[in-house]
């Protein structure tokens, strides 16, 4: 089973709007960690924004802010006025620890997100 | 206080040489990943390491793949006797504890093999 899933392969948005990045995740731990990255066309992982399973509050970062709803197992970007700049490859990941234990991040395989005039 | 640092940027190869990618994570950081990218896909993890210790390697493929973190110097993904199959993207990323939120990651390597 898919331990990431996101949906959406492809977006758009014009310019200024608001626009909600899906994400859902799989996992039987209790305590974990789920992570927004952009990939923009020059190739890099730029982190965006960090969930921990037992942060009460939704985590916010300038435009970022992340829905968490536990109950439903996803964890929805949502990017708030988007700038052209914002097109992008935009990746879904969750790390979880286990007997204290770090294990690996696993990526969702991707939005690609088109900010339009 | 420099980030995530990955060489060669770019590295070609012919079918049947060997490759070697390098990584060194930020200052302070003793946790290494890498993961491998093909194109319009999303990062798969390789190998996990500590220095002088491969901690999970369940994404490695089991023959021609290596990794190793020294006590001192980089990290190195040595991929032998290439295939055109192993033209990916290749990233390293750190963190300073087991723990830790974030992983920093590289600028990632582009292997072509011809």
């Amino acid at each position: 089973a898919q331990k990431i899933t996101q949906t959406q392969p492809g977006m758009f948005v014009q310019e200024k709007e608001a626009v909600t990045l899906d994400c859902t995740y799989d996992t039987s731990d209790q305590s974990y960690g789920l992570f927004w990255y952009k990939q923009p066309s020059s190739g890099e992982m730029i982190f965006l924004i960090y969930q921990g399973s037992y942060d009460e509050q939704n985590a916010t970062e300038g435009r970022y802010s992340l829905n968490f709803q536990k109950a439903r197992k996803s964890a929805n970007l949502v990017i708030s006025a988007s700038q052209l700049g914002d097109s992008a490859m935009y990746f879904c990941a969750m790390r979880e620890w286990r007997s204290g234990t770090a294990s690996k991040l696993t990526f969702g395989t991707g939005t690609r997100l088109q900010v339009t005039l | 206080n420099a980030g995530v640092m990955q060489n060669p940027r770019h590295l070609v190869r012919r079918r049947g040489q060997e490759a070697r990618l390098r990584c060194s994570p930020m200052k302070g950081h003793s946790h290494v990943y890498w993961y491998r990218q093909l194109p319009e896909e999303g990062l798969k993890f390789m190998v996990y390491l500590q220095k002088e210790n491969i901690i999970d390697e369940s994404g490695m493929p089991k023959e021609r793949f290596s990794a190793e973190f020294p006590k001192e110097g980089p990290s190195i993904l040595r991929i032998q006797q290439v295939v055109r199959g192993d033209s990916a993207a290749y990233f390293c990323a750190s963190s300073p504890r087991a723990r830790g939120e974030k992983l920093f990651f590289g600028s990632g390597t582009q292997l072509s093999v011809l």
